[in-house]
C-alpha cells in the first residue's frame, strides 16, 4: 500500500525550529518530487514547497511566505522528506500535510497532480 | 502568480441534485495542470480530478471536471451524502502550486 506519514509536529515558541518528516512506503520514493502543503486552522491549502528527485536535480522551490526560514530536504536511501521550519511565526500555525507529485505523460501531453497525501501533522506556534 | 478563485463559497444542495463548482484562475493555466480535491473535515485532500478533466483511479462517474484557458468547472452530477466536503481546485505553474480557495458543498 502506498503510504506517507508525517510526524514530528508540536508546540513551538514563536522564533524557535521545528522539523517535520515525511515517510514514505511502498513505492520508490526517490522516483518522486515531493511536496509539502499545510492548512491554517479552518483556511484553505497553502503550498509550501517541493523538492525534485534526483533525476531532476534534487532541486527545491518554496512559496515566498516561506523561502528563507523553511528548508526541504530528503533522504532517499530511508523514503525520507524533511520540513525545516525556523524561526517560526505565529501564522505558521497549520496541519503540515507532505503528497507525493506524480508526472504523467499520456500521448503528447504531461500531466502534473498530487495523488498521494499523508494524513498530517500539527504544528502550533504560540507564545 | 496565478490566483485561483472559487465560487461559490459554499453551496447549499440536497441529495440527488447536481452541484457546479467554479475555479476561475486569473491567467490562462495549462489544462494539464489542472487538478481538483475533496476534503472532509480532519481528513487529507483527496485527489479526485487531473488535466482538468481525467478521474483518478476509483473516484465516481458521478464527478467530471471540465474547461479551459482560464474557466474550469467541477460536477457532481447527483450529491450523495459522503460528497458533502470542501472542494478545492490547484494549479501547478513556473515551479510552483497553487490552490483555490476552496468550496464548501454543505446539506440544504
Amino acid at each position: 500500500e502506498v503510504q506517507l506519514v508525517e510526524s514530528g509536529g508540536g508546540s513551538v515558541q514563536p522564533g524557535r525550529s521545528l522539523r517535520l518528516s515525511c515517510t514514505a512506503s511502498g513505492f520508490t520514493f526517490g522516483d518522486n518530487v515531493m511536496s509539502w502543503v499545510r492548512q491554517a486552522p479552518g483556511k484553505g491549502l497553502e503550498w509550501v514547497g517541493f523538492i525534485r528527485s534526483k533525476t531532476y536535480g534534487g532541486t527545491i522551490e518554496y512559496a515566498a511566505s516561506v523561502k528563507g526560514r523553511f528548508t526541504i530536504s530528503r533522504d532517499d536511501s530511508k523514503s525520507i522528506a524533511f520540513l525545516q521550519m525556523n524561526s517560526l511565526k505565529t501564522e505558521d500555525t497549520a496541519v503540515y500535510y507532505c503528497a507525493r507529485e506524480i508526472t504523467r505523460r499520456i500521448y503528447y501531453s504531461y500531466y502534473y497532480y498530487m495523488d498521494v497525501w499523508g494524513k498530517g501533522t500539527t504544528v502550533t506556534v504560540s507564545s | 502568480e496565478i490566483v485561483l478563485t472559487q465560487s461559490p463559497g459554499t453551496l447549499s444542495l440536497s441529495p440527488g441534485e447536481r452541484a457546479t463548482l467554479s475555479c476561475r484562475a486569473s491567467q490562462s493555466v495549462s489544462s494539464s495542470y489542472l487538478a481538483w480535491y475533496q476534503q472532509k473535515p480532519g481528513q487529507a485532500p483527496r485527489l479526485l480530478i487531473y488535466g482538468a478533466s481525467i478521474r483518478d483511479t476509483g473516484i465516481s462517474d458521478r464527478f467530471s471536471g471540465s474547461g479551459s484557458g482560464t474557466d474550469f468547472t467541477l460536477t457532481i452530477s447527483r450529491l450523495e451524502p459522503e460528497d458533502f466536503a470542501v472542494y478545492y481546485c490547484q494549479q501547478y505553474g513556473t515551479s510552483s502550486w497553487t490552490f483555490g480557495q476552496g468550496t464548501k458543498v454543505e446539506i440544504k
